[in-house]
């Protein structure tokens, strides 16, 4: 069974930093890319970040490019999403989410298969 | 980026009834649309992937169509289990959500 858990959130002030983690079980995490999604309180669905299976490739929203950076530990079938000088903003239960990509011919389409169950992550003075 | 505005925010159905969500996106995405459902204080599932394929234990009741800017996921003969909030995705490049659509009891 995939299981996907988040931990590491937590109350901060702004400015300040979070390192989120997620452990994968029940799938082969180094064949996958994964990714980090965010929802404020009361509010839909952000995508945040992706990385790839060796985590040679990493993309990243807008809104956190240059303050936040997604890392993998394939030996300990591990994500981390390494959060600083944190906005008020970034108040959001943030994912873990697995990418599965599904080829049409020439095309691979990628799709969030698997979700943990979020760890809130909260911003305030 | 590319936008995605999924229309109507909310609606109220009742059990047995046919339900429509659709989702424009700013720009030709070609099939690479997905949808999700959330139920409260959940994480949220997939439903459909590419357009139109089914996700693997995902009840025929759902399907979903559109290709380029225009997408819709049609829920026919609406179930107990199906209020929820749904969310339209794009992943034609770097990932970006709908506002999501509610689906309520009347």
């Amino acid at each position: 069974e995939v299981q996907l858990v988040e931990s590491g959130g937590g109350l901060v002030q702004p400015g300040g930093s979070l390192r989120l983690s997620c452990e994968a079980s029940g799938f082969t995490f180094s064949n996958y890319w994964m990714s980090w999604v965010r929802q404020g309180p009361g509010k839909g669905l952000e995508w945040v970040a992706n990385i790839k299976q060796d985590g040679s490739e990493k993309y990243y929203m807008d809104f956190v490019k240059g303050r936040f950076t997604i890392s993998r530990d394939n030996a300990k079938n591990s994500l981390y999403l390494q959060m600083n000088s944190l906005r008020v903003e970034d108040t959001a239960i943030y994912y873990c989410t697995r990418l599965l990509g599904v080829s049409f011919g020439a095309v691979t389409m990628y799709h969030f298969d698997y979700w943990g169950q979020g760890t809130l992550a909260t911003v305030s003075s | 980026d590319i936008q995605m505005t999924q229309s109507p925010s909310s609606l109220s159905a009742s059990v047995g009834d046919r339900v429509t969500i659709t989702c424009r996106a700013s720009q030709s995405i070609s099939s690479c649309v997905n949808w999700y459902q959330q139920k409260p204080g959940k994480a949220p599932k997939p439903l459909i992937y590419a357009a139109s394929s089914l996700y693997s234990g995902v009840p025929s009741r759902f399907s979903g169509s559109g290709s380029g800017t225009d997408f819709t996921l049609t829920i026919s003969n609406l179930q107990p289990e199906d209020f929820a909030t749904y969310y339209c995705q794009q992943c034609y490049t770097r990932w970006t959500f709908g506002q999501g659509t509610k689906v309520e009891f009347k």
